[in-house]
């Protein structure tokens, strides 16, 4: 199985920062990696596909980039609403393995 | 709307069986693969199960293969998750997911439901 790596576990942001969230695969994934956003008491959040495809509907303030092994989520300035957990997802082989998860708090 | 319903989580002893349920509503449900992901208590979210549109191949995560069964009914727009032989690492929250493809080939959850929670313990 490929394992997902995902750094920092937690980080500590303001309102208006920009945040990076990286995320890392255990061997070479090309760039079928997804980038969800999780809050408390509510279902997941699927924000970008295929490493940097935005869903619609998901603010363009959310960016996705890499290829290979090495995977960035960034936050160009973070809202209110962006307070969650944050996961990585390969899509590239089966069993699909999601990273641990990186909480972004204020 | 479109969304997922999950129901039948609950308190079972370990060695019980539960058999979860996940309603879709608000799209064309037979086009979709589906797939259920769990997350224990303090951990983070892991891949369970997924079936094809037509419920012809279903697959498994290792640690619950010959105890889970995942099947769907088309007529009903529902899925479901039939657990045996359940296990105290079985505990967690099971989320409902649509699998969408983009360009072919590409793959992603991109509709979950609100989870259901299964508690296994004696």
């Amino acid at each position: 199985d490929i394992q997902m790596t995902q750094s920092p576990s937690s980080l500590s942001a303001s309102l208006g920062d920009k945040v990076t969230i990286n995320c890392r695969a255990s061997q070479s994934i090309g760039n079928y990696l997804n980038w969800y956003q999780m809050k408390l008491g509510k279902a997941p959040k699927l924000l970008i596909y295929a490493a940097s495809s935005l869903l619609s509907g998901v603010p363009s303030r959310f960016s996705g980039s890499g290829s290979g092994t090495d995977f960035t989520l960034t936050i160009s300035s973070l809202q209110p609403e962006d307070f969650a957990v944050y996961y990585c997802q390969q899509s590239s082989s089966s069993p699909p393995t999601f990273g641990g998860g990186t909480k972004v708090e204020t | 709307e479109v969304q997922l319903v999950e129901s039948g989580g609950g308190l079972v002893q370990p060695g019980g069986s539960l058999r979860l349920s996940c309603t879709a509503s608000g799209f064309f449900f037979k086009v979709y693969k589906m797939s259920w992901v769990r997350q224990a208590p303090g951990k983070g979210l892991e891949w369970v199960a997924n079936i094809k549109q037509e419920g012809s191949e279903m697959y498994y995560v290792d640690s619950v293969k010959g105890r889970f069964t995942i099947s769907r009914d088309n007529a009903k727009n529902s899925v479901y998750l039939q657990m045996n032989s359940l296990r105290v690492d079985d505990t967690a929250v099971y989320y409902c997911t649509r699998v969408d493809l983009w360009f072919g080939t590409y793959d992603g959850f991109d509709l979950w439901g609100q989870g259901t929670t299964v508690t296994v313990s004696s």
